[in-house]
């Protein structure tokens, strides 16, 4: 079945320093790729949405792309703040109805 | 932007009991979705929903049932509570032709002792 891995469990990082968090996802049909951030005590909200390899996805300074070569999808910012800390989600849509989410990374920014 | 809420939004139950978690949305959303968040899992799909009176089941079912009375309403009831239960339960919404997109409550936290 589809699954998404997301090896960094957590990130430690000051403000105006730059972000990446890489995914790898494994599916059969043609992915639809997503990041979701969650802020304490809220649910999960959608970041990002990238639906073609090559083809960026900006919101709120973020970016995303993804490789379909190497079947990873990346997030990155090029200046964090301490409002951006939170839990991001890489997360993979399949061919019908479902979302499959990564394990999440925990971003805490310093001020 | 669409409403979803949930209730309650912390409980704790006894091992063996029966536990209602509500959910309702406001939006006009005809599908919803619930989803439990362990650390170390992600979230992960118990149940879904595409329309009112019918339900389907997602990943991880086995303890769990779903109910769906009308468009606005979903709940997840568990007639058994387990200790392997205690978690916190997230229910959500979408519309048709943008299901992935989906929008989130903010939680119940289910202890169960």
């Amino acid at each position: 079945g589809d699954s998404v891995t997301q090896m960094q469990g957590q990130v430690t990082l000051s403000e105006d320093d730059f972000l990446f968090i890489n995914c790898t996802y494994s599916t059969t049909w043609y992915p639809t790729l997503f990041w979701y951030v969650q802020y304490p005590g809220e649910g999960p909200q959608l970041l990002l949405k990238v639906t073609t390899a090559n083809n960026k996805g900006i919101s709120r300074g973020f970016e995303a792309t993804y490789d379909k070569g190497t079947t990873s999808f990346h997030l990155q910012k090029a200046s964090v703040q301490e409002s951006d800390s939170a839990v991001y989600y890489c997360v993979l849509g399949d061919m019908g109805y479902k979302l499959t989410f990564g394990t999440g990374t925990s971003l805490l920014v310093d001020p | 932007e669409a409403a979803v809420t949930q209730s309650p939004r912390s409980k704790v139950a006894v091992t063996g009991g029966k536990v209602t978690l509500s959910c309702h949305q406001t939006n006009n959303h005809d599908y919803m979705y619930w989803y439990r968040q362990d650390t170390g899992h992600g979230l992960r799909l118990i149940h879904y929903s595409y329309v009112a009176d019918s339900t389907e089941k997602g990943d991880i079912p086995d303890g769990y049932k779903a109910s769906r009375p009308s468009q606005e309403n979903f709940s997840l009831i568990l007639e058994l509570a387990s200790l392997s239960q205690t978690a916190v339960y997230f229910c959500a919404s979408s519309v048709p032709g943008r299901i992935y997109e989906q929008y989130f409550g903010p939680g119940t936290r289910l202890t169960v002792l």
